[in-house]
């Protein structure tokens, strides 16, 4: 079984409109739980980080975590073509502090 | 803030020779380093990681090694390069359960 699941996309969302990006986990015990958005041919980048149920907003990024399902999502609002990337879910991993990631979903924000 | 550097940026070698990749970080003491690998179509994986000076510890058994021979500096090496090796490899910082912040990576080519 996989350890942190994405859905591989493409997500297509028309300019201005909300993109929703999902991911699920398998260790129940996990804490931290990170986004990371890479473009292609570049390094990830840190965009949010969640470490409590609920949700976490900072600009136009808001992660939302569930303990209880296994759950954590990315939800952008007003996206733009330059949101359009590989959007990488990644768990706390209980070895040496490593992350776990996901395969990610590529999102295409079409103008 | 930390600084990560890599290089080369881009190396294309031949199957059977010997590899030596670096990693070197500013803006920080005592960081978790870590080594991950990129393949094409596939996710994020660990490679290695080394809480300090001397101390590596290894996810995944296979023909690559892993060095700290100083608190910002993280090598990765091999003595023969298969072409199963290729792929981008992103060295990365971190404490303990947080954020982990990734250099620009190294785009590699076993020919």
């Amino acid at each position: 079984q996989k350890e942190v699941e994405q859905n591989s996309g493409p997500l297509s969302v028309p300019e201005g409109a909300i993109a929703s990006l999902n991911c699920t986990y398998s260790d129940r015990g996990s804490q931290s739980f990170f986004w990371y958005r890479q473009y292609s041919g570049k390094s990830p980048e840190l965009i949010m980080s969640i470490y409590s149920n609920g949700d976490k907003e900072d600009g136009r990024f808001t992660a939302q975590l569930n303990k209880a399902s296994q759950y954590v999502s990315l939800l952008i609002r007003d996206s733009q073509p330059s949101d359009s990337a590989t959007y990488l879910c990644a768990v706390y991993k209980d070895s040496g502090y490593a992350l776990n990631f996901g395969k990610g979903t590529s999102l295409l924000v079409t103008p | 803030s930390q600084t990560i550097h890599q290089w080369p940026a881009t190396l294309v070698q031949p199957v059977g020779s010997p590899l030596s990749l670096e990693c070197t970080v500013e803006g920080t003491s005592n960081p978790n380093l870590y080594w991950y690998r990129q393949a094409a179509g596939r996710g994020l994986q660990l490679l290695f990681y080394s809480v300090g000076i001397g101390q590596i510890s290894s996810e995944v058994p296979q023909n690559l090694s892993a060095s700290r021979p100083q608190d910002r500096q993280f090598i990765l090496s091999s003595k023969k390069l298969l072409l199963s090796d290729s792929g981008f490899y992103l060295c990365a910082q971190g404490q303990g359960s947080y954020e982990q912040y990734f250099g620009p990576g190294t785009r590699l080519t076993v020919t």
